[in-house]
């Protein structure tokens, strides 16, 4: 199965950082990551799909980035409803659709 | 919208069988595009997917938890079902029942968990 490494598992910051979670596979994915947000007790929502693609609704302030086996998460300027758990997921290989280990995202 | 709803105990004991359903609305479970899917998060922890079928039937387990897993469709209500044998405090959980899209460009399928039940904690303890 394809692993995926998260970094870092926690990071602290303020309202208006600029926020970067990186994503890394054990083997080329090309573009097929997604990531998600989770809030504390509630399912995760999907926010990227093909490592860029914005899903509707979601706010312009993500950006999805990579290609290959590194990919990044940008939050350009915290918002306070942006403190939540980021996974990525590789969306290649069905059914092991395998998620990374979560980054947690606190003030 | 698809919109999904697990239901089941929310307890059970060491050794027995775990029965979760999910109820979908605002869509077909017979959608070509969808792979209907569990998902489950223990305590503090990542997610880990447990099991997927498609319409056609076609089931899809965890190679860990695959000798123990049972996945099945019911589409005259719209619904799918989990069951889980002989469950340990190791599956204490939230359960998800979740819709992967297939999406397909550049030549190449794409899985994606886009909707979500609101999820169920399952405990498992005597």
């Amino acid at each position: 199965d394809i692993q995926l490494t998260q970094s870092p598992s926690s990071v602290s910051a303020s309202v208006g950082d600029r926020v970067i979670i990186t994503c890394r596979a054990s083997q080329d994915i090309s573009r097929w990551l997604a990531w998600y947000q989770q809030k504390p007790g509630k399912a995760p929502k999907l926010l990227i799909s093909a490592a860029l693609n914005l899903q509707s609704g979601v706010p312009s302030r993500f950006s999805g980035s990579g290609s290959g086996t590194d990919f990044t998460l940008t939050i350009s300027s915290l918002q306070p409803e942006d403190f939540s758990t980021y996974y990525c997921q590789q969306a290649n290989t069905f059914p092991a659709l395998t998620v990374g280990g979560g980054t947690k995202v606190e003030i | 919208q698809v919109q999904l709803q697990e239901s089941g105990p929310g307890l059970v004991k060491p050794s027995q069988t775990l029965s979760l359903s999910c109820t979908v609305s605002g869509g077909s479970i017979n959608s070509p595009n969808s792979y209907w899917t569990w998902i489950r998060q223990p305590p503090g922890k990542g997610l880990q997917w447990i099991a997927s079928i498609y319409y056609s039937g076609s089931t899809y387990y965890s190679p860990s938890l695959k000798s123990r897993l049972s996945i099945s469709l019911d589409t005259s209500n719209n619904q799918f079902s989990l069951k889980l044998s002989s469950v340990t405090a190791a599956d204490t959980a939230v359960y998800y029942c979740v819709r992967v899209r297939n999406d397909y460009s550049d030549f190449t399928n794409q899985y994606y968990f886009d909707f979500w039940g609101q999820g169920t904690l399952v405990t498992v303890s005597s």
